[in-house]
């Protein structure tokens, strides 16, 4: 799987737009891109996933470069449950896949 | 829906010991089942994956092992627990034959402080 690259935190006020980036520069083209977060003592949750296209859910939008080299999460409007630490991993498909997943980007929304 | 549980979610064992924890799947049949830990200030890293009952996959040489007596059931053991094996451990599933479109979906972890 590709490595990433993440910062190692963010701020962002309460009800902005909060914009987490993610460098993959040596991502393969049957790779995915994944984004997890990990709020403070709890399970990682599932964020979106996309593969070349722009994707958007109930919970955040997914901008991937043409290159595929990097990708950008968007929260819309950030509340400060939001805060939490964001994960950007890209994996191959396939039954039996598995995930490292890095540091990640600590988020911090402020009110 | 699916819901994945795991227990206990603390512990407090001491070195030496035995360590069972255990986590159960509803909702789906014969998922990809997967251990992560989590030590402080790092990343998850990836313990063991199973495919099915019985088959199980160590991705790091550890002092802990991994069971899956039942299609839903996955287990994490340690005969004799050391104090490295503190940490925050987490379970986690996903639909097999599904991967390229399957998130894995985690419990709330097990914080287990070895003394």
């Amino acid at each position: 799987d590709a490595k990433t690259t993440q910062p190692t935190s963010m701020d962002c006020a309460e009800g902005r737009a909060a914009n987490l980036p993610c460098n993959h520069s040596t991502i393969s083209g049957n790779e995915y891109v994944y984004w997890y977060r990990q709020i403070h003592s709890q399970g990682p949750q599932y964020i979106i996933h996309g593969l070349k296209n722009n994707e958007t859910n109930e919970m955040a939008s997914l901008i991937i470069t043409e290159d595929r080299k990097s990708s950008t999460l968007i929260l819309p409007h950030a509340t400060l449950r939001d805060t939490a630490v964001y994960y950007c991993i890209v994996r191959v498909g396939g039954s039996n896949y598995k995930l490292t997943f890095g540091k990640g980007t600590l988020l911090t929304v402020n009110p | 829906s699916q819901t994945i549980h795991q227990w206990p979610a603390t512990l407090v064992q001491p070195v030496g010991s035995p360590l069972s924890l255990e986590c159960t799947v509803e909702g789906t049949s014969n998922p990809n089942l997967y251990w992560y830990r989590q030590a402080a200030g790092r990343g998850l890293q990836l313990l063991f994956y199973s495919v099915g009952i019985g088959q199980i996959s160590s991705e790091v040489p550890q002092n802990l092992s991994a069971s899956r007596p039942q299609d839903r059931q996955f287990i994490l053991s340690s005969k004799k627990l050391l104090l490295s094996d503190s940490g925050f451990y987490l379970c986690a599933w996903s639909p097999i034959g599904q991967g390229v479109g399957s998130p894995l979906h985690f419990g709330n972890g097990t914080r287990l402080t070895v003394t």
